[in-house]
């Protein structure tokens, strides 16, 4: 069974600092991971995705993710932080092959960002 | 371009009675996915189509719950004789095909409450 692991249920960091949020995977083979964003009252964003390649993967909003497959982990990053980056971030996973339709979610990192 | 729709936005109904929940994929997707999501929570799976294919139906909580996808689009979530602990937001999201590395386009869902 795949799974994803957001530890850390809040993030609080100040505008312009460095913002990572921490997600750790587990899954049968390589994965494809996802990072998706929820604004209050909306419904999800997709920011990035890694696929294969370059461990490190660029998407919007100036936002980045490693993928380090030793430790299994893509955490998110951004160099610095804006207000309006607070919002709810999940991690997601999904397997190759036949059995690797279904995205399994983390339980989501809320991100505060503090002017 | 048109998004996922989901309608209503909101929907207020007392225990026992049975709701009916919309989503409009994005045209051209063929997979199309529900997600419940309750108050301070990740993504919880429900169910997904691909195609023609018959849906995967693994996630569904109870047999009170069923779905349908009518013409490869416009999907349907049933919930039948509703409990206070169904109360959540619903989530669908559509993407070109199930699995792979495509990312999951999302609704802005339906706010559930059932008193």
């Amino acid at each position: 069974a795949q799974s994803v692991a957001q530890p850390e249920d809040q993030v609080n960091v100040a505008e312009g600092n460095p913002l990572t949020v921490k997600c750790t995977y587990s899954v049968s083979g390589n994965p494809y991971l996802f990072w998706y964003v929820q604004y209050p009252n909306r419904g999800l964003q997709f920011l990035l995705k890694y696929i294969t390649g370059d461990n490190l993967v660029k998407g919007s909003y100036g936002f980045e993710a490693e993928f380090n497959k030793s430790q299994t982990s893509f955490h998110l990053k951004k160099p610095s932080a804006l207000v309006s980056d607070s919002a709810l971030y999940f991690c997601a996973v999904r397997g190759r092959g036949t059995a690797g339709n279904k995205l399994t979610f983390g339980g989501g990192t809320r991100v505060l960002v503090k002017p | 371009g048109a998004g996922v729709s989901q309608s209503p936005s909101n929907k207020v109904t007392e225990k026992g009675k049975d709701v009916e929940l919309r989503c409009d994929p994005i045209s051209g997707h063929t997979a199309l996915y529900w997600y419940r999501q309750r108050l301070g929570q990740g993504l919880e799976f429900l169910i997904y189509f691909q195609g023609n294919s018959a849906p995967d139906k693994s996630g569904l909580p109870s047999d009170r719950f069923s779905a349908e996808r009518t013409g490869g689009s416009v999907s349907t979530l049933t919930i039948q004789r509703t409990q206070q602990e169904d109360s959540a937001v619903y989530l669908c999201a559509s993407s070109l095909i199930a699995g792979g590395p495509d990312e999951q386009f999302f609704g802005p869902g339906t706010r559930l409450t059932v008193l």
